[in-house]
């Protein structure tokens, strides 16, 4: 299966400040996908990253405050801007592999104080 | 609205006993249903899937039972190790490989030696 890099693994960052979370994948994928797990709670997708096109966003999640750039079918970033302690929470990289197989990262581990 | 559940939050066996977690969903349109493993400070492992058409599926200790019409789908562990201790989560995928997931809530499982 694919294996998924994400970068950092875990930070602590100031309120209002923004955090850069890369996602590196070691073959080409269609489609990525970015989740996020808020402490105790499942997973929720926000967005999924189209390659050479804007992401697609979840309900309850916009653009200015979760930009997404996929500049190439191994690569993806997702910005978490203007932090407040709220976005404290696992951000995970995803890719379909296949019908039914989805592959994670390891996840950032974000703490916004 | 939860359109994916695990009505319990924990689950405890003792090692070399079966598991059996649970899950119900709400949308007969998912097509997929997946099963992850979580460790603490790790990304999502996938286990296994099952297809709507099937209502089982076999990957060595692992089984997935799905009943369509209870809307019902259990993971079956056998034999439980005590390295299967971990959060398991259901996921279930939507009509037309769109990749995207909805996760439940998660079972803590616990294997004792």
């Amino acid at each position: 299966s694919a294996v998924i890099s994400q970068k950092p693994s875990r930070d602590i960052c100031q309120r209002g400040t923004s955090l850069t979370i890369q996602c590196q994948v070691d073959s080409q994928v269609t489609m990525m996908f970015w989740y996020r797990q808020q402490p105790g709670q499942s997973l929720t997708l926000i967005a999924t990253a189209n390659q050479g096109s804007e992401a697609t966003y979840e309900s309850g999640f916009v653009i200015d405050k979760f930009p997404i750039s996929r500049p190439n079918l191994t690569f993806s970033t997702l910005t978490v801007s203007n932090m407040s302690p709220e976005d404290s929470s696992i951000y995970l990289c995803s890719v379909l592999e296949q019908v039914g197989q989805n592959t994670f990262g390891s996840g950032t581990r974000l703490t916004v104080v | 609205d939860q359109q994916v559940k695990q009505n319990s939050p924990s689950l405890s066996v003792q090692e070399g006993r079966i598991s059996i977690l649970n899950c119900d969903y709400t949308n007969s349109m998912f097509d997929y249903f997946l099963w992850y493993k979580k460790y603490p400070a790790e990304g999502p492992t996938f286990l296994i899937s099952i297809s709507s058409i099937k209502d089982k599926n076999e990957d060595g200790r692992f089984t997935v039972f799905l009943n369509k019409s209870a809307k019902h789908l259990s993971l079956h562990i056998v034999p439980s190790q005590p390295g299967d201790s971990a959060v398991y989560f259901c996921a279930a995928s939507e009509t037309g490989n769109t990749g995207k997931l909805i996760f439940g809530q998660g079972t803590t499982l616990q294997v004792k030696p």
